[in-house]
């Protein structure tokens, strides 16, 4: 059974810094793109960032980039976030997705909020 | 970027057969996502490259389209179908999601 379990989230004042980590379970990970997707509250669904399956490669929005760094450790089986020079903006539930059928397997997700 | 445009709500009865749509303001090919969400839980993938069922998803969901235009149908609609329902594409770069269609039971 896949299993993608983040930790890691919290309350974080604007401007400073917080890393996510996902640990995988279930499948050969260093097989598989994976990426994280966030939704603010109420909201719909953002592509954050996403990572080649040998870590090689990154990819992100311009929302994001430049202040998100994805990577992964394979040895672990294990993907992170992370994130610097917050916003009130970037207050959501982050998942960790694996990208295969389309993000075919996300987690329960984690909340992050950024407010002083 | 890929704009994807979905109705926000519909209501339908049980036993109906609805039509969720999405729009892209550009050729997505069939590269084309759809993910049920219910309250408090993470997206789950429903249909993958536009017509392709996911594996343990009842056959009451079906896709189809190609380009521009495509259809996420529930058929016949059942109680425990009540979530929102968001398109994906992954065509073009980067990747996007559309709005949402909140399904409701009457």
């Amino acid at each position: 059974e896949v299993q993608l379990v983040e930790t890691g989230g919290g309350l974080v004042q604007p401007g400073r810094s917080l890393k996510l980590s996902c640990v995988a379970s279930g499948f050969t990970f260093n097989n598989y793109w994976m990426s994280w997707t966030r939704q603010a509250p109420g909201k719909g669904l953002e592509w954050v960032a996403s990572i080649t399956n040998s870590g090689g490669s990154t990819y992100y929005p311009d929302s994001v980039k430049g202040r998100f760094t994805i990577s992964r450790d394979n040895a672990q089986n294990t993907l992170y976030l992370q994130m610097n020079s917050l916003r009130s903006e970037d207050t959501a539930t982050y998942y960790c997705t694996r990208e295969g059928r389309g993000f075919d397997y996300w987690g329960q997700g984690v909340m992050v909020t950024v407010s002083s | 970027d890929t704009v994807l445009t979905q109705s926000p709500a519909l209501a339908v009865s049980p036993g109906e057969r609805v039509t969720i749509s999405c729009r892209a303001s550009e050729s997505v090919s069939t590269g084309m996502h759809w993910y049920q969400q219910k309250p408090g839980q993470q997206p789950k993938l429903l249909i993958y490259g536009a017509s392709n069922l996911e594996s343990g998803v009842p056959a009451r969901f079906s896709g189809s389209g190609s380009g521009t235009d495509f259809t996420l149908t529930i058929d016949p609609v059942e109680a425990d179908d009540t979530a929102t329902y968001f398109c994906q594409q992954s065509w073009n770069d980067p990747p996007t999601f559309g709005g949402g269609t909140k399904l409701e039971l009457k």
